[in-house]
Parts: C-alpha cells; structure tokens; sequence
C-alpha cells in the first residue's frame, strides 16, 4: 500500500527558502502514470493547492505562488519536493503530499512549517 | 479560477441523522469534482470522486450527486466517527481550488 511522507525544516525564517521533500514507499514514483500534488493548509483554515509534478518533471503551479515556488522529482530516491523562497508568515502552514493531478487519492500525514524569526 | 462555495460553514447534528452539504461552482465544472473527509489533526481523505463515485473503502452511507454548478454530499446515517471538516474540489480547471469546508459536529 502507498505511503508518502513529508519531511524537511519546521521552522523557517522570514525571507528565507522552504524546502521539503515528500518521499513515497509501497510504490514507485514513476508508475502508473500519476503526478504528484501540494497542498497546504494554514492553521484554523482551508486547504490550498500549491501544485503537482509529473515525473518527466512537467509542473503546474499555483499562480499566486509561481514566481516563488520550484518542484522537482527524484526517481532514484523516489521522492519529489517543493522550495518556496522569499517565505513570510503568510506561508506558515500544514504542508502536505498527495497522489494525483485531479483526484488526490493517497496523503502524506502533513507537516507544520512555521515562518519565525 | 473557479470558485468553490460551500454551504454550511458548519453544522451539528444526531447520530442517525441525514446530513446534507452543498458545492457550488462559480463556473460549469461538468462533473469534475471530489469529496474530502478531513478528521481533527488528520490529513483528508478521499470520499467521492468525479462528483458521484465512492472511493473504495468508504461506507455506502456517504454518497455525492449533482453536475455542472451545484453538488452535494449526504450521510445518510451520521455516526460519531463522521465528524470532522469536508471540502469538495474542483478538477476541471486549473488551480485547482477547494471549498472552504464545513465543519460536521454530533
């Protein structure tokens, strides 16, 4: 059975890079033809999409975050990850992994980010 | 981007009871969209899909209709393990976006 797993820094400082990578088990990055999404999810509020991956490296992301937001994929790790730079507080959230461009089948268990000095 | 608007932001019902939450789009969507559960200090879970379709493993008590603008999602028998916040999601266009949730509480 698939499992992802979110991992990276938790604490992050204003302007600086956010950097977490989601690593799958139970199953290959690279097969059956998925790509791989972010979400995130500010504390007390909503889902966010943020953005997915395919694995030939193809993305789509979210306009508000475009211009601040690199993903990448390593199949030889089988894992895929998110940047996000010049971070402020707006970016404090739950960060989470899925499966999937449309239907986001399969989560990670998310992980809080905090943007603090 | 489509708007996704949900209605009510929370309710409080009985166990037993036949609970009914309402999606509206701000553009056609045909049938594109998903259900999410998302229990207290647990990431979301897949219920329904392509606005009807049960996700394996769900209960049958769960179910989703509607097309174009406006969808649903019932519980036909709420049981204490439902509470929680559902969003529904839009997959026709791109972002991608989410209702803002409702909250579900017994």
């Amino acid at each position: 059975q698939l499992q992802l797993q979110e991992s990276g820094s938790r604490v992050v400082k204003p302007s600086q890079t956010l950097s977490l990578t989601c690593a799958l088990s139970g199953g290959s990055i690279s097969s059956g033809g998925y790509s791989w999404t972010w979400i995130r999810q500010p504390p007390g509020k909503g889902l966010e999409w943020i953005g997915y991956i395919y694995p030939t490296g193809s993305t789509s992301y979210s306009p508000s975050l475009r211009s601040r937001l690199t993903m990448s994929v390593d199949m030889s790790e089988n894992q895929f990850s998110l940047n996000l730079s010049s971070v402020t507080a707006a970016d404090t959230a739950v960060y989470y992994c899925a499966r999937g461009r449309d239907t986001l089948d399969a989560w990670g268990p998310g992980i809080l980010v905090t943007v603090s000095s | 981007d489509v708007r996704m608007t949900q209605s009510p932001s929370s309710l409080s019902a009985s166990v037993g009871d036949r609970v009914t939450i309402t999606c509206q789009a701000s553009h056609d969507i045909s049938n594109s969209l998903n259900w999410y559960q998302q229990r207290p200090g647990k990431a979301p879970n897949l219920l329904i899909f392509t606005a009807s379709n049960l996700e394996a493993g769900v209960p049958s008590r769960f179910s989703g209709g509607g097309s174009g603008t406006h969808f649903t999602l019932t519980i036909s028998s709420l049981q204490p393990e439902d509470i929680g916040t559902y969003y529904c999601q839009q997959y026709d266009n791109l972002p991608r976006t989410f209702g803002g949730g409702t909250r579900v509480e017994i």
